[in-house]
């Protein structure tokens, strides 16, 4: 089974500050992580993914994520935080290896992120 | 079309009363997989296609549920009579192998 923790559900940043969102998974093997931004309304839409090489993924908006192999994390941040980063960000897990299961996307419970200007 | 595409928008169903949502996948995406996703809460799995054949039913909640892609693109999920549990945004999402699934805007179904 695969599983996605995001232990906050409310971060809130000032204007300018960086921001950081967290993110541990639990996957079976070598793991797939993605971040999806919500905006009210709205479908998810991707921010970023890691599937191997670097640990440091860049992505939309700015926005990057640090996986770390040995804490199971995936991290979401962002040097400096704009108003108009407000909303429900999502991370998602699945297994690398092939099956029919693996291929869906775990999400986590969401973590709502205000910008204070 | 660019992106994925759900239709209807906002549906309102009278308890009992059966329902169609349908998805048309991004050109060329053999991935096609419907979510469930409850107020203020992450996305659900419910169901998963690759073309035509459907590989994982194992997060549909009843047998009130059915997804179909008859013909490997356009996928309809079919709620028969709805009870007000059945409320939630259903989100179609589809992908190549490894990049990801791109999502619809989804279709909120209120049951009344």
């Amino acid at each position: 089974a695969q599983s996605v923790a995001q232990p906050e559900d409310q971060v809130n940043v000032a204007e300018g500050n960086p921001l950081t969102v967290k993110c541990t998974y639990s996957v079976s093997g070598n793991p797939y992580l993605f971040w999806y931004v919500q905006y009210p309304n709205r479908g998810l839409q991707f921010l970023l993914k890691y599937i191997t090489g670097d640990n440091l993924v860049k992505g939309s908006y700015g926005f990057e994520a640090e996986f770390n192999k040995s804490q199971t994390s995936f991290h979401l941040k962002k040097p400096s935080a704009l108003v108009s980063d407000s909303a429900l960000y999502f991370c998602a897990v699945r297994a690398a290896l092939l099956s029919g299961s693996a291929r869906q996307l775990t999400f986590g419970s969401g973590t709502q992120l205000t910008v204070l200007p | 079309g660019a992106g994925v595409s759900q239709s209807p928008r906002y549906k309102v169903a009278k308890r009992g009363q059966d329902v169609a949502l349908r998805c048309d996948p991004i050109s060329g995406h053999v991935s096609l997989f419907w979510y469930q996703q409850a107020l203020g809460q992450g996305p659900e799995f419910l169901t998963y296609f690759q073309n035509e054949a459907q590989l994982d039913k194992s997060g549909l909640p009843s047998d009130r549920f059915f997804a179909e892609r008859p013909e490997g693109s356009v996928s309809t999920l079919k709620i028969q009579r709805t009870q007000q549990e059945d409320s939630a945004v259903y989100l179609c999402a589809s992908s190549r192998e490894w990049e990801g699934a791109f999502f619809g805007q989804g279709t909120r179904l209120t049951v009344v």
